[in-house]
């Protein structure tokens, strides 16, 4: 099965810039999508389809693909953006949707 | 704006059925060409998708819960539900209901199920 993998951890100074890579095999073929996760809440779609952001998602964060690697880019990070980031394919070969296991973004 | 709100028993007995349903408030279930999902998290841990549901009541599901799971919609109550069958200690989560079919864009707030006798 296809699998995705994000770094555990990243840390950033408020205003700085976070980046928080999802990494699979040739990713860049596929669409990917990022979802913020704060404690004791649900989900939020942050950026589809590697790079839209749904409406009322502030422009500061977006999203690349290519290669074997997406990054969800967070710029002039805020203490409100301390989360946990999943990222999530559609895999058509299994016709499975995957998600990578999640990074904690710390705002120092 | 569409809301997702799910409900059902919190706490399921090992080998028995957990059920849950998600009502769907401010749109219809019907309109749109949208799929609605199941998606549970782990204590602690990552997002695994269950699988969706059409309005006309098309399904399709994780390879690894087929077995044991069954999702159907009621389009006259706005509602579509989740049937997760013998269940066990793994079963443990929080169990979100989601729209969408290769992202999901609205989900509910998610309700804990723990399996214990």
């Amino acid at each position: 099965s296809y699998v995705l993998t994000q770094p555990p951890s990243v840390s950033v100074a408020p205003g700085q810039t976070a980046r928080i890579t999802c990494e699979g095999n040739n990713i860049g073929s596929k669409n990917v999508h990022w979802y913020q996760q704060k404690p004791g809440q649900a989900p939020v779609l942050v950026v589809y389809d590697d790079s839209d952001r749904p409406s009322g998602i502030p422009e500061r964060f977006s999203g690349s693909n290519s290669g074997n690697t997406a990054t969800l880019t967070i710029n002039r990070v805020e203490a409100g953006d301390e989360a946990d980031y999943y990222c999530q394919v559609w895999d058509s070969s299994s016709d499975h949707r995957v998600f990578g296991g999640g990074t904690k973004l710390t705002v120092l | 704006q569409v809301q997702l709100q799910e409900s059902g028993p919190g706490l399921v007995k090992p080998s028995q059925t957990l059920s849950l349903t998600c009502t769907v408030s401010g749109g219809s279930i019907s309109s749109g060409g949208n799929y609605w999902s199941w998606i549970r998290q782990h204590p602690g841990k990552g997002l695994e998708w269950i699988g969706y549901i059409y309005y006309s009541g098309s399904t399709y599901y994780n390879p690894s819960l087929k077995s044991r799971v069954t999702i159907s919609v009621d389009t006259s109550k706005n509602q579509f539900s989740l049937i997760l069958s013998s269940v066990i200690a793994a079963d443990t989560a929080v169990y979100y209901c989601a729209r969408g079919r290769y992202y999901f864009d609205i989900w509910g707030q998610g309700t804990l199920v723990t399996v214990s006798s």
